[in-house]
């Protein structure tokens, strides 16, 4: 079945450590993308990435690193210099625009990092 | 100003109860428009695109007004299922690209 796939579901960091959140996708999407989600909020976004090779900044890209070495993947780093790191993450792929008529996003089940 | 801006509710209403959410957005230039749906604690699911010329799914109805920069979604005879918090979505990228922003959410509970 096609789909996104993040990993772990749940993820326990101590303070200062940098942390890798797994993003995997087979629907052979061109755009992915990285948000958090704090309790009671609305998704704020992180990075994107229309294409291989290639990626920008959202609106709350300090602490994070991201690369998009292959296609299907787009793993994201929460280091150390994430002051308040715990939160809901979520990876989302799309088609570019002008490639089809809906461009819509697809999730992945997210990843919960909690800093203890 | 935000990017996109919603009424964050809570939107408490009977079963049968049609109820409507707008969504106000800043840039002019946006190009492409979508409703998500979150249940608690889940990932948000596409609950559909809202075209220029409006478009309705079953109880659903979705409008765009490009000229007050909003659009809305219209639910019809809620159902105790449709409690959820409710996603507006923004392509706010030139054309060719994506750089979608999601609104806060407006919360809705359906009682019985």
């Amino acid at each position: 079945d096609g789909g996104i796939t993040q990993s772990p579901k749940y993820l326990f960091r101590k303070e200062g450590q940098n942390v890798t959140l797994s993003c995997e996708q087979n629907l052979n999407h061109d755009a992915m993308y990285w948000y958090r989600q704090d309790p009671g909020q609305g998704l704020r976004l992180i990075y994107y990435s229309q294409i291989v090779n290639d990626f920008q900044k959202g609106d709350i890209a300090e602490g994070y690193s991201v690369s998009r070495e292959k296609k299907e993947s787009f793993p994201l780093t929460v280091t150390s210099a994430q002051k308040n790191p715990t939160a809901f993450y979520l990876c989302a792929s799309s088609i570019r625009p002008g490639t089809a008529i809906n461009t819509e996003a697809f999730f992945g089940q997210g990843t919960r990092l909690t800093v203890v | 100003r935000k990017e996109v801006e919603q009424d964050p509710g809570p939107f408490n209403v009977p079963e049968g109860a049609t109820v409507a959410f707008n969504c106000t957005y800043s840039n002019s230039a946006s190009q492409s428009f979508f409703w998500y749906r979150q249940d608690c604690r889940k990932e948000p699911k596409l609950l559909m695109s809202v075209y220029s010329s409006g478009n309705e799914d079953g109880r659903f109805t979705a409008q765009l007004n490009r000229a007050s920069q909003y659009i809305s979604l219209l639910i019809r005879d809620s159902k105790l299922s449709d409690s959820a918090t409710y996603l507006c979505v923004v392509n706010v990228a030139p054309t060719g690209f994506q750089k979608l922003v999601f609104g806060t959410g407006t919360r809705l509970l359906v009682s019985p």
